[in-house]
């Protein structure tokens, strides 16, 4: 069974670009996360799916992060534009049942902003 | 308010020892899981072990065992006869109740000695 794929792994761009992430989570998994991951530190949740309902985005900085997850399947977060102190790895993750079952991850983008 | 603390940001151990890594978390909720992850230098967060609240015994996968103490609120991770694939981050996580959301500490370096 393929796991949570994620592209691209790494991004550098330059400040005030736009940057696109994408995810496509476990077959069957209703839930999708994207957690931020500054170096150093532990993942902070971004944004909650539960199929392709956004039911939690209050850590969303939503001036410049947009997310979607169209048909409830894949997943796209985008930044416009990109500031210096976004640089950090974006990691998608997937579940499916209830809170006790875990959360699988992808390998993460590391993105670079110069 | 911290919710999961990993005091320790770095740790030795000698191949084929066995290592605690500690966690310490703060809820007022009754119902709350516990999770550990790993996560190599390759980026992707792997599962290790997962604790409910209301479990009584502690969990084990393999190697892994979770010293769940529920009085002090610590859900050290123990790992048996470490291996030079060990060396890692290691995460410890929460998820409260009502909450599908994973707060994470900031996560502890091992480096396993041949």
């Amino acid at each position: 069974e393929a796991g949570v794929v994620q592209s691209p792994r790494y991004k550098i761009i330059e400040k005030k670009q736009p940057v696109a992430f994408w995810c496509n989570p476990i077959s069957g998994h209703n839930t999708l996360y994207w957690y931020l991951q500054n170096l150093g530190q532990g993942p902070e949740l971004l944004i909650r799916y539960e199929n392709e309902e956004a039911v939690d985005d209050s850590q969303l900085p939503k001036d410049r992060f947009s997310a979607e997850r169209l048909k409830g399947v894949d997943s796209t977060l985008k930044i416009q534009p990109a500031e210096l102190g976004d640089s950090a790895v974006y990691l998608c993750a997937s579940s499916f049942g209830g809170q006790g079952t875990e959360a699988f991850f992808g390998q993460g983008t590391r993105l670079t902003v110069v | 308010a911290q919710k999961i603390t990993q005091t320790q940001p770095g740790m030795f151990v000698q191949e084929k020892e066995a290592v605690t890594l500690d966690c310490t978390y703060d809820t007022s909720d009754q119902s709350y899981g516990l999770f550990w992850y790993k996560q190599p230098s390759s980026g992707e967060m792997i599962f290790l072990i997962y604790q409910g609240s209301y479990d009584e015994q502690n969990a084990t996968e393999g190697r892994y065992s979770l010293n769940f103490q529920k009085a002090r609120k610590s859900a050290n991770l123990v790992i048996s006869a470490s291996q030079l694939g060990d060396s890692a981050m290691y995460f410890c996580a929460m998820r409260e109740g009502g909450s599908y959301k994973l707060i994470f500490g900031s996560g502890t370096r091992l480096l396993v000695r041949p």
